[in-house]
């Protein structure tokens, strides 16, 4: 079946570093993946969408990688701040569905 | 545009009670799904609409759950009768048609059963 594991321990990190979130899937590689935040009490807010055949995508300080041999993608928050504190979902479509599936997603705590 | 509405915020309910959950997509979108989040289980897909059809309710737990999109811009989850093991945020969330963007997520209801 197809899942989606993120490692489910919180990451935390100083200011100014780079986060490295790590969503890795199984069984064969999707089209697209897509990367969410969730902050507390509230809904999981799209950031990124990176296709199978596009190595790496940037938005601002965010970069995510595809790699399909790994069957992994990292998400990358360069120039950390305490502002980027919360969960990030990583998300694959189900087949050829409309639907997505999520992983357990990763907490982040950026401290000061 | 207001983005996805969900009401209630929240819901506190006995045990055996109905319960309805209502979603507002945001204009345009045609696909709507209801996801349930839980700390064991994460985010869990219900049920997904496509033009207001229904396309797969596989992950509709039981019977007691039941969905229905009567027009582009109202959905209801309605749960009858509720157990405390239905506690969880219910979210809705809606797309337009192709992949350039991702779903956009409500606010989520917070059901507590009792």
């Amino acid at each position: 079946s197809q899942k989606i594991e993120q490692n489910s321990e919180a990451l935390n990190i100083q200011e100014g570093k780079t986060a490295t979130l790590t969503c890795n899937y199984t069984n064969y590689s999707p089209a697209y993946l897509q990367w969410y935040r969730q902050d507390p009490g509230r809904g999981p807010v799209f950031l990124l969408l990176i296709r199978e055949n596009e190595k790496e995508k940037r938005k601002e300080r965010l970069k995510v990688t595809f790699d399909t041999t790994l069957k992994q993608s990292l998400f990358h928050i360069t120039a950390s701040q305490p502002a980027d504190s919360a969960t990030y979902l990583c998300a694959r479509p189900s087949g050829n569905t409309g639907k997505l599936i999520f992983g357990q997603g990763t907490t982040l705590q950026v401290k000061p | 545009d207001a983005g996805v509405i969900q009401s209630p915020r929240h819901e506190v309910t006995e045990m055996g009670q109905e319960v309805t959950l209502r979603c507002k997509p945001i204009s345009g979108h045609d696909y709507l799904f209801w996801y349930r989040q839980t700390m064991m289980r994460g985010l869990e897909l219900l049920i997904y609409f496509n033009n207001n059809v229904p396309i797969d309710d596989s992950g509709m737990p039981e019977d007691r759950f039941s969905a229905k999109m009567p027009n582009a811009s109202f959905s209801t989850l309605k749960i009858q009768p509720s157990e405390p093991r239905d506690s969880a945020v219910y979210f809705c969330a809606s797309r337009e048609t192709g992949v350039r963007g991702g779903y956009t997520f409500g606010s989520g209801t917070r059901l507590t059963v009792v």
